[in-house]
């Protein structure tokens, strides 16, 4: 059973950088894709981007500019720098497996953790 | 990027009944449209993809149906826990986008 964790602080200062780590166990983060998706506070789901086990990036083009992930593979952990934050970065961000056994579909999740833009 | 537009924003419902949600998106995404139920504090959990394809562990009474621009998720009776909020999303187009969601509320 795959398990995901994400951490990180739960509170950036606007114009800093947002880092959060997504920790995997019960599986390889050698296959499949691994995505971030943010869902601000009673608002629905957005797609961040995702990274193939290859280290090939997808990113939303309204965060491009601002966002990299990346994967480490000796730790079995992916992660997530968004740039210049602002208030409206504010969210729960879930990392997820985009999985080929569920047809490129989001078939496990983290928890999901709350980031606060505010000075 | 295309809008998925889900109806109706709220459905107010008795254990025992039929639900069914509607999913329209502004363009077609073919067959590639997904569902996923989230309750409160929890992350989304996948329910149907591929339009109708039940994710592992989904129970029979959970059914997805349409092509193109025209999607249906119906749960055929509602069990105490299916009360939550269901997202459509389609994985069509880069970016992928969700609709805004459907909460299934007790009556």
């Amino acid at each position: 059973q795959v398990q995901m964790q994400e951490s990180g602080p739960g509170l950036v200062k606007p114009s800093e950088t947002l880092s959060l780590t997504c920790t995997v166990s019960g599986g390889s983060i050698r296959s499949d894709d691994w995505s971030w998706i943010r869902q601000p506070p009673g608002r629905g789901l957005e797609y961040i981007g995702f990274i193939s086990y290859t280290g090939t990036t997808t990113y939303n083009p309204s965060l491009r500019s601002r966002i990299t992930i990346s994967l480490d593979t000796s730790k079995n952990q992916f992660s997530l720098d968004l740039s210049s934050v602002t208030a409206a970065d504010t969210a729960v961000y879930y990392c997820a497996r985009r999985s080929g056994a569920a047809a490129g579909n989001l078939d496990y999740w983290g928890q999901g953790t709350l980031v606060t833009v505010s000075s | 990027e295309i809008v998925l537009t889900q109806s109706p924003a709220t459905l107010s419902l008795s254990p025992g009944e039929r639900a069914t949600l509607s999913c329209r998106p502004s363009q077609s995404v073919g067959s590639y449209l997904t569902w996923y139920q989230q309750k409160p504090g929890q992350a989304p959990r996948l329910l149907i993809y591929d339009a109708s394809k039940r994710a592992t562990g989904i129970p029979a009474r959970f059914s997805g149906s349409g092509s193109g621009t025209d999607f249906a998720l119906t749960i055929s009776s509602l069990e105490p826990e299916d009360f939550a909020v269901y997202y459509c999303q389609q994985r069509s187009s880069w970016p992928w986008t969700f609709g805004q969601g459907s909460k299934v509320e007790i009556k």
